[in-house]
């Protein structure tokens, strides 16, 4: 079953501004990843927080993660055209060993 | 070898055939993940080994999907009798145990006509 959930389902924003994407989930975690998937392609790891970890950056990427509210969120500053994707939360259970993925938010940039 | 590597990446069969998926993970991971994903919705998980052991199997994975890894290194998915529902992108994906970074293939893209 699924265990994060996106959201917004869709985005769409101007080149250079920032884009907010927010993931939910259910049960404890031990760490939640960020990836992103381009249509038809696999995908891309981004980013992995930790369950002790508040907040993280990589480059123009920062995610947050509030466990006591379950949710986690994933800002992409100055966006570019290119980072039109589809972007998903995965986190694993404390008893799961397996990722668990949302549906996602569709992204589109728009030059 | 800097990936993970699924073969093929595209499979059209008709209704009622068997069609294998390859998948062969980064060389050092011990497990080995397999994803479904259809359009628009997330990777639904299906099954991952550590090294040659099945730990886990989703629901999804009836008893016409089998999955092997035989010597804890590539993993074989194979679809019996396939159904149009069967239609999907099949992702493998793998990574060191422990809590760590998963990696995905490009996928294999099933069309059941």
């Amino acid at each position: 079953s699924q265990q994060g959930e996106e959201d917004p389902q869709a985005l769409s924003i101007q080149e250079g501004e920032n884009a907010t994407m927010n993931c939910s989930y259910k049960t404890s975690i031990n760490n939640l990843q960020w990836y992103r998937q381009n249509s038809g392609r696999g995908l891309v790891h981004l980013i992995l927080i930790r369950s002790n970890e508040r907040e993280k950056h990589s480059g123009r990427l920062r995610v947050t993660l509030d466990t006591s509210k379950k949710s986690s969120s994933l800002l992409i500053t100055a966006s570019r055209a290119a980072d039109t994707a589809s972007y998903f939360c995965a986190t694993d259970g404390v008893n799961n060993n397996d990722m668990r993925f949302g549906a996602g938010t569709r992204l589109t940039v728009k030059p | 070898d800097t990936g993970v590597s699924q073969d093929p990446r595209h499979k059209i069969t008709k209704r009622g055939q068997n069609v294998t998926f390859r998948c062969d993970p980064i060389s050092e991971h011990n497990r080995l993940y397999w994803y479904r994903q259809t359009l628009g919705q997330g990777p639904e998980f299906l099954t991952y080994f550590q090294n040659e052991a099945q730990l886990e199997k989703s629901r999804l994975l009836s008893d016409r999907f089998s999955a092997e890894r035989p010597k804890g290194s590539f993993s074989t998915l194979e679809i019996q009798r396939t159904e149009q529902g069967d239609s999907a992108m099949y992702l493998c994906a793998s990574s060191l145990a422990g809590g760590n970074t998963i990696y995905f293939g490009e996928g294999s893209w099933l069309t059941v006509v």
